[in-house]
């Protein structure tokens, strides 16, 4: 157990539907990374925040948005659901060492789009 | 755009082999961190390394983190069945907070 939570764990939902995935980082991190894992594939990194602040981007889409709340749980959201947004998301946190984290992952949200 | 190459995409053993994977990329990383994925579960931690040159140890597991800080190496020594799963390794970019992974090596031990 990485003790970071997840939740939910399994999301089906329909498209053009809006849900919202929640992440709890372990105790004393600062840090939340998202990232979306496809059928079969590689992780790929979403958005960052440290305490509070988004900290760094990647390849996510402006139909997704992100936010991380003073108790430092943070929450995915996705609108306008598409059948390719069917993923595992997964959630990271980090201890910091000034721009050095290392992750520990959540179990993630199995999203499935109808 | 930045990616990490990671070999071999694949690769069946025998119980009791040693394994080797790489990753391999153009641009400098802070930081190389090793996970193990089973299916549907979240990555787990096995390895991070800091510092270029790093050699480190974790049970059968061994990494190090390339001197240029473009690669870095995974061992497994006496693979056990246990050990299949997605190997991916993961770089966090220089001069910046984004992490890359690499697209994984799937191991199948044969018992």
């Amino acid at each position: 157990d990485s003790g970071v939570t997840q939740t939910p764990k399994h999301l089906i939902t329909a498209t053009g539907q809006r849900v919202t995935l929640r992440c709890s980082p372990r105790s004393g991190d600062l840090s939340v990374y998202w990232y979306q894992q496809s059928l079969d594939q590689g992780l790929q990194f979403l958005i960052q925040y440290y305490n509070g602040e988004e900290r760094a981007k990647g390849n996510i889409l402006e139909r997704f948005s992100a936010q991380q709340f003073p108790d430092l749980h943070s929450e995915l959201n996705l609108s306008s659901l598409e059948l390719g947004d069917s993923a595992l998301y997964f959630c990271a946190s980090g201890g910091l060492l000034h721009s050095t984290d290392t992750q520990y992952f959540g179990p993630g949200t199995r999203l499935t789009v109808l | 755009g930045q990616q990490l190459n990671q070999s071999p995409q694949s690769m069946f053993i025998q119980e009791g082999e040693d394994v080797s994977m790489n990753c391999t990329s153009s641009s400098i990383f802070n930081t190389w961190l090793w996970y193990k994925q089973d299916p549907g579960e979240g990555p787990v931690l096995l390895i991070a390394l800091y510092k270029a040159g790093e050699l480190t140890s974790n049970g059968r597991l061994t990494a190090q983190f390339g001197i240029t800080r473009k690669d870095s190496f995974l061992n497994i020594s006496a693979s056990i069945p246990s050990d299949v799963g997605i190997y991916f390794c993961a770089g966090q970019l220089g001069g910046t907070y984004k992490y890359i992974f690499g697209t994984g090596t799937r191991l199948k031990v044969l018992a």
